[in-house]
């Protein structure tokens, strides 16, 4: 039972260039959130997703896609990255809306 | 809408010396309230929960009450270890998503 994990732990990108992140649970929970934290801000929530199938937006949506085609899944894309998304980013899980989040461990993400 | 304060950090402490975390919230309905830990380099995992008016949560020696008449939720630790340095986190849940505040951070010195 690995929980949350996310891919990759760490990127390095170019402004302008895309990639994907990518969080998988393993305890068939149904609602799945990406956040960014950065410093003196806290977590901030970027998308999230309520079940398969479903996305919907969050704090700070701007300039992210997300994707949910697989219950365990939960990808967060940035199309055209810009240095104002360096930051550190969590995705977290959890059976239903009143209930624990269970967090991965993070991936940082530094855009040049 | 719903929102989170908690006392800004950093907090410095001794070992062995009390700590309170102050954390109040604004939130429509009854939402359930959470403190969640973050220590270096991982993510954040729950230290306790409140699922309702009066109900306290406790673990690891920590404790927190959940106080309607005063909307807060403020976290209590009797003695803390060097162990307990880490960034604490209020939380509740509004609607379909989950409120956090700033985090305080705490270090604790021998």
């Amino acid at each position: 039972n690995a929980g949350v994990t996310q891919t990759p732990k760490f990127r390095v990108l170019k402004t302008g260039q895309s990639m994907t992140l990518l969080c998988a649970q393993d305890m068939n929970h149904e609602y799945m959130y990406w956040y960014r934290q950065d410093p003196g801000m806290g977590l901030r929530l970027i998308h999230y997703s309520v079940g398969e199938g479903t996305t919907a937006k969050g704090e700070v949506p701007d300039g992210y896609n997300v994707s949910r085609l697989k219950k365990q899944n939960f990808l967060l894309g940035l199309e055209s990255a810009a240095p104002s998304q360096t930051s550190v980013y969590f995705c977290a899980s959890s059976r239903g809306d009143q209930e624990t989040q269970y967090f991965g461990p993070g991936t940082r993400l530094l855009v040049l | 809408g719903d929102s989170v304060t908690q006392m800004e950090g950093p907090v410095t402490l001794s070992e062995e010396a009390c700590l309170t975390i102050n954390c109040t919230y604004t939130a429509t309905g009854y939402p359930s309230l959470f403190w969640y830990v973050q220590y270096p380099g991982e993510g954040l995992q729950l230290l306790l929960k409140a699922t309702k008016a009066d109900d306290k949560g406790s673990n690891k020696g920590f404790e927190a009450t959940y106080r309607k008449e005063t909307t807060s939720f403020h976290l209590e630790k009797g003695s803390v270890q060097v162990s307990d340095s880490a960034v604490y986190f209020c939380a509740l849940t509004s609607y379909d998503k989950v409120i956090f505040g700033p985090g305080t951070s705490l270090s604790v010195i021998p």
